[in-house]
């Protein structure tokens, strides 16, 4: 059974740094063809994709936010964790991450209950 | 704006038939497959169908998932009341160095 959870902090400042960890069991990060992304989405608008970590240490992220985000596994404790530097408002919203598995593309098959965070001075 | 793009909204009435539209580009949905998910109100995302139309572990034959060139559609049939959703489409992207893309989403109403 593949579970996923997202912690951090709630609240972050402006300008501050958001670190967020996804912990996950029932699957390795190690297993061909698996991955693990983050996506988000601000109060009442759509998903928006953040970064994707992949079995093979490839890694990818959003064009436009790549300069602010690190994606980082742990294959042995199970956890991916995802920094976004220079928070501003505009980033509030729900962060989820993902079971990515390989098909003919990468889809998302498992998903996290996603954490809330509130970018406020 | 979205790289994919769909109706921001879609409606039926119990039993019929709807389906929800997803047009994108030859540098994705042209050259990638779909995916799409449910999203019930307040809760995470779930995945429904997946390269193309494939439908995931226990979502129901009443969703069926197709393409065609640049475009996708889903479709449900039978619509129920617990149908009544948010419904995205999405899939990889192969411009900017490639990219997961979402659509805007389609906002479902059983009337």
């Amino acid at each position: 059974q593949i579970t996923l959870k997202e912690s951090g902090p709630t609240v972050v400042k402006p300008t501050q740094t958001l670190t967020l960890t996804c912990t996950f069991s029932g699957f390795s990060l190690s297993t061909r063809g698996v991955g693990v992304g983050w996506i988000r989405q601000p109060p009442g608008k759509a998903l928006d994709w953040l970064a994707l970590t992949y079995w093979d240490d490839d890694k990818r992220y959003n064009p436009s936010l790549k300069s602010r985000l690190t994606i980082t596994k742990d294959t042995s404790k199970n956890r991916v964790v995802l920094t976004m530097t220079n928070m501003d408002p505009v980033d509030t919203g729900t962060y989820y991450c993902a079971h990515a598995q390989y098909g003919d593309n990468y889809y998302f098959d498992y998903w996290g209950q996603g954490t809330l965070v509130s970018v406020s001075s | 704006q979205s790289v994919l793009t769909q109706p921001p909204s879609a409606s039926g009435t119990p039993g019929q038939r709807v389906t929800i539209s997803c047009f994108g580009s030859s540098s994705n949905i042209g050259s990638n497959t779909v995916n799409w998910y449910q999203q019930l109100p307040g809760a995470a995302p779930k995945l429904l169908i997946y390269s193309d139309n494939k439908r995931a572990s226990g979502v129901p034959y009443r969703f069926s998932g197709s393409k065609s060139g640049t475009s996708a559609s889903l479709a449900i049939s039978g619509l129920r009341s617990d149908d009544e959703a948010d419904y995205y489409c999405a899939g990889w992207d192969d411009s900017l160095s490639g990219r997961e893309v979402f659509g805007g989403g389609t906002r479902l109403t059983v009337l």
